[in-house]
């Protein structure tokens, strides 16, 4: 059985850019969630999507956005990149409406330069 | 919102001593508390994941208390191995019921086993 799969695994790209990232759940998963993970902030919750609905939303500004298509797999955009959104970008999914039982993926590195 | 204390924040054990650690949350409404480990350069793997509606689990070497009452829950690792070195994660989440679907997470304990 596949895991979670997010895509690209490195990024690295330059104050002002933007960026997306993919993420692909466990086959049967309809929640997914997006972490931050820094080493100063820990981890942090970006947003989770559930059928193509947010559902919830953590405390970052509005350049980090995402959705999530009809297949589960969702993706997740950070606009007009600083050097602070360096971090690694972590995807979860989990199969049913209570959040139970997250799977991680192994994450997208973002270094911003 | 809920706030997530973890402690300590490395720990440095003998292999096969026991190894615990703590985590205390602020939010009584909270009902779902997994462990995650995470290994270098890969994503936190769920080891194991508690809910309120029970004191302990139990799994393999590696067991979960959960106190209602204190607002507080801890990872108990016996006989440990060079392999369980790894940072660990607590977290907390209401896993049922109302909106909040997301976990808020401990700062991380680097476990440490020395052969």
């Amino acid at each position: 059985k596949a895991g979670v799969t997010q895509t690209p695994r490195y990024l690295i790209k330059t104050r002002g850019q933007q960026v997306t990232l993919s993420c692909s759940p466990i086959s049967g998963h309809r929640s997914v969630s997006w972490y931050q993970q820094t080493p100063g902030q820990g981890l942090q919750f970006l947003f989770e999507y559930f059928s193509e609905t947010q559902r919830n939303k953590g405390n970052f500004p509005g350049r980090f956005s995402g959705r999530q298509f009809s297949n589960s797999r969702s993706e997740m955009n950070v606009s007009t990149l600083e050097l602070g959104d360096s971090a690694l970008y972590l995807c979860a999914s989990s199969p049913a409406v209570m959040n139970y039982g997250y799977t991680f993926g192994s994450g997208t590195r973002l270094t911003v330069v | 919102g809920e706030n997530v204390e973890q402690h300590p924040s490395t720990l440095s054990v003998q292999e096969g001593d026991s190894a615990v650690i703590k985590c205390t949350y602020s939010d009584s409404a909270s009902n779902y508390f997994p462990w995650y480990k995470q290994e270098l350069g890969k994503g936190p793997q769920l080891i194991i994941d508690i809910r309120s509606n029970v004191g302990e689990k139990k799994d393999q070497r590696i067991a979960v208390t959960l106190n209602k009452t204190a607002k507080h829950f801890s990872l108990h690792i016996t006989e440990t191995q060079p392999e369980d070195s790894a940072v660990y994660f607590c977290a907390a989440s209401m896993g049922s019921g109302g909106s909040n679907y997301k976990l808020t997470f401990g700062k991380g304990t680097l476990l440490t086993v020395n052969p």
